[in-house]
């Protein structure tokens, strides 16, 4: 079965700080692992990675995927209080289906 | 660009009775997939949907029904609700199965808030 583990589970920062998201995965037939930010309902997309070693970086954000050791990294530098959110990893397989594979998310808050 | 519509955004229900919601998709856009988020399981998906057919469904007991009309508007119906299905039920939309789910290529909606009491 599929699977999706993201730790830590949540993390409290200061402004400023840099942060660290794991996720680890198994998935048959993987096609690709997206990240996404969770601030209140809707989940918004970051980043989709579907080859090893290439960095995807939007401003303040970054992430890699190492698919090796099914695992992938969200680096978020000099954190700040909207970065407040949960982070949300899920993995999509080849096979048609629409269905992505969650974890149960990394909740990152950010103090003044 | 219209996102993804969910109705209603927040319900109230007792224990035993039964729900619909809606999920209309981005304009052009004919998946629809739907997801139940619950603070222990995080997210879940519960079926998808394209060209009025179910094309996969989780793991969910049958009381979790869905359908698409031929406007790309999808529902879901929990029937004899239970207090395990207090969740946010969020939908999210694509142009057709397959796609890449890069930035539109699969949108959320804000969901709806359903409380079971």
């Amino acid at each position: 079965e599929d699977k999706v583990v993201q730790s830590p589970l949540s993390l409290v920062v200061h402004e400023g700080d840099t942060v660290t998201l794991n996720c680890s995965y198994e998935v048959t037939n993987f096609r690709s692992l997206l990240w996404y930010k969770q601030e209140k309902k809707a989940p918004t997309f970051l980043f989709m990675l579907t080859s090893s070693g290439i960095e995807k970086k939007s401003g303040r954000l970054s992430s890699i995927l190492d698919k090796k050791e099914l695992f992938s990294i969200l680096n978020i530098t000099a954190t700040q209080t909207g970065d407040s959110a949960i982070y949300l990893c899920a993995v999509e397989a080849w096979g048609g289906s629409e269905k992505l594979v969650f974890g149960k998310g990394t909740k990152l808050t950010v103090n003044p | 660009k219209a996102g993804v519509t969910q109705t209603p955004r927040y319900l109230i229900k007792t224990r035993g009775q039964q729900v619909t919601l809606s999920c209309s998709p981005i304009s052009g856009h004919r998946s629809v997939s739907w997801y139940q988020q619950t603070p222990g399981q995080g997210l879940q998906f519960l079926f998808e949907y394209f060209s009025e057919t179910q094309r996969n469904k989780g793991n969910f007991p049958g009381r979790f029904s869905g359908r698409q009309f031929s406007n790309s508007r999808s529902e879901m119906n929990v029937s004899t609700l239970e207090l395990g299905d207090s969740a946010l039920y969020l939908c999210a939309s694509s142009l057709v199965p397959g796609q890449p789910k890069s930035f539109y290529g699969y949108t959320f909606g804000s969901g709806t808030r359903l409380t079971v009491v």
